[in-house]
This record gives structure tokens, sequence and C-alpha cells, in this order.
């Protein structure tokens, strides 16, 4: 059974913090992805990576980086964590052809900026 | 226009009834199209995926899809209280991504 693990639950961090949320998949799944779900606005794309050390922008990129140094851990960084940060972050992995392959999320951490 | 657009509900029905959920999409090239179903507090899982027009049956699921009108829908039949959930309709817009509806909240009833 796919798992993937989201390495925090909840997360309080003030404005200004570097803040990084870690993610780590154990069925060698090329893609991998982070998500943030607002109220209203659904799932939206930060960034994907379809291999180590790739990584492609999604639809909101700005004010977050991402790390794929091994294939099975994919890090999401906040480089300075403002209010409108505050969200649910999902991560997310799959095989190579998406259109085939459904996405396995973990269970999400929901950040705080204050 | 959103390109992907769902009601957000909340869609009441009885306990046995059909719950229909529709979705429709505004990118005409789109070819693969997903129901992912999200309990309160956790994670969406898939329930069904559908690629060609018609109808898709598992279950007490079917997905119904008609890419000339551009839309997507999910009937559940004999609907259970444990199918309370938000119910997110996604599209493909590469291989690599996938563009989501907000969802709809479905109760169901006892």
């Amino acid at each position: 059974d796919v798992k993937v693990t989201q390495s925090s639950r909840y997360l309080v961090k003030r404005t200004g913090e570097k803040v990084f949320l870690e993610c780590v998949q154990d069925m060698d799944h090329e893609n991998m992805f982070w998500y943030r779900q607002d109220p209203g606005l659904g799932l939206r794309l930060i960034y994907f990576s379809y291999d180590v050390k790739m990584k492609e922008k999604g639809d909101i990129p700005e004010g977050y980086s991402v790390s794929r140094e091994k294939k099975e851990r994919f890090s999401l960084i906040l480089e300075s964590a403002s209010t409108n940060q505050t969200s649910m972050y999902l991560c997310a992995s799959s095989l190579p052809q998406l259109n085939n392959s459904p996405l396995h999320f973990g269970n999400g951490t929901r950040l705080t900026v204050t | 226009q959103k390109e992907v657009e769902q009601n957000s509900g909340p869609l009441s029905v009885p306990e046995g009834a059909i719950a229909s959920l529709n979705c429709t999409y505004s990118d005409r090239v789109s070819q693969s199209f997903f129901w992912y179903r999200q309990y309160s507090g956790k994670s969406p899982e898939l329930i069904m995926s559908i690629y060609s027009n018609g109808d898709k049956e598992d279950g007490r699921f079917t997905a119904q899809l008609n890419k000339a009108s551009q839309y997507v829908s999910l009937l559940i039949r004999d609907s259970q209280p444990s199918d309370s959930a938000t119910y997110l309709c996604a599209v493909n817009r590469s291989n690599y991504q996938l563009i989501w509806g907000a969802g709809t909240k479905l109760i169901i009833k006892p």
C-alpha cells in the first residue's frame, strides 16, 4: 500500500520565518507534487517534480521553493513565511503517466502563520 | 471563468437515493477526468477515472463524460451516510498537471 508521509500535521510559524515542509513516499514514484488547499479555491499546484533534482513551477510558485535530492523525498520551503501562506499543504506522488495513475496524498500539514 | 467548475453545495440527498454531482471544464483538449472523494479532515482519494465519452460504472458509482458539452458527472446510487464527503473533479492539463474544481459537499441524510 502506497504511503506518503508528511512530517508535521500542524505547524505554527511567525511571519518572516523560513519554513520547511517535508514529504516522503515509499512506492518509488517518479512524480511528486505540492498543493495547497483553501476553502472555495480547491487544490492549487505549487510545484511538482518528475525526477530527482527536477522541478517545475505550478500555478502559484511565488514565495515557495522546493528540493528533491532523493527520489523518495520532496521538500517545500517557504523562504519568508507570510500570513497569506496560512493554508493546508498536501503532498502527493504518482507514477510517471499521470493520466493512468492516481495521485496518492499525504495526510496534509495545516500551517498557520501569525 | 474557472477552468473546472463545480457547484459548491452542500447537496443534500436522502439515504438510498441517487446523488448526482456535476463538473464542467473549459479546455477542449483535456483527455482525462477524475473524481476524488475527500472526507472532512482527510486527504483526497481517487474513486473514478474516465477517458472516453459515455458511462463508466464501478459498483454504486457511475462516471459520465460528454466531451462535446464539456461536462463530467458522478452518480452515486443507493447513497449511504458514509458517502457524505466533498467530491473533487479533476481534469488533466498535461501529463504532469491536473486542474481541480473546488469540490461539491455532499450530505446523505439518514
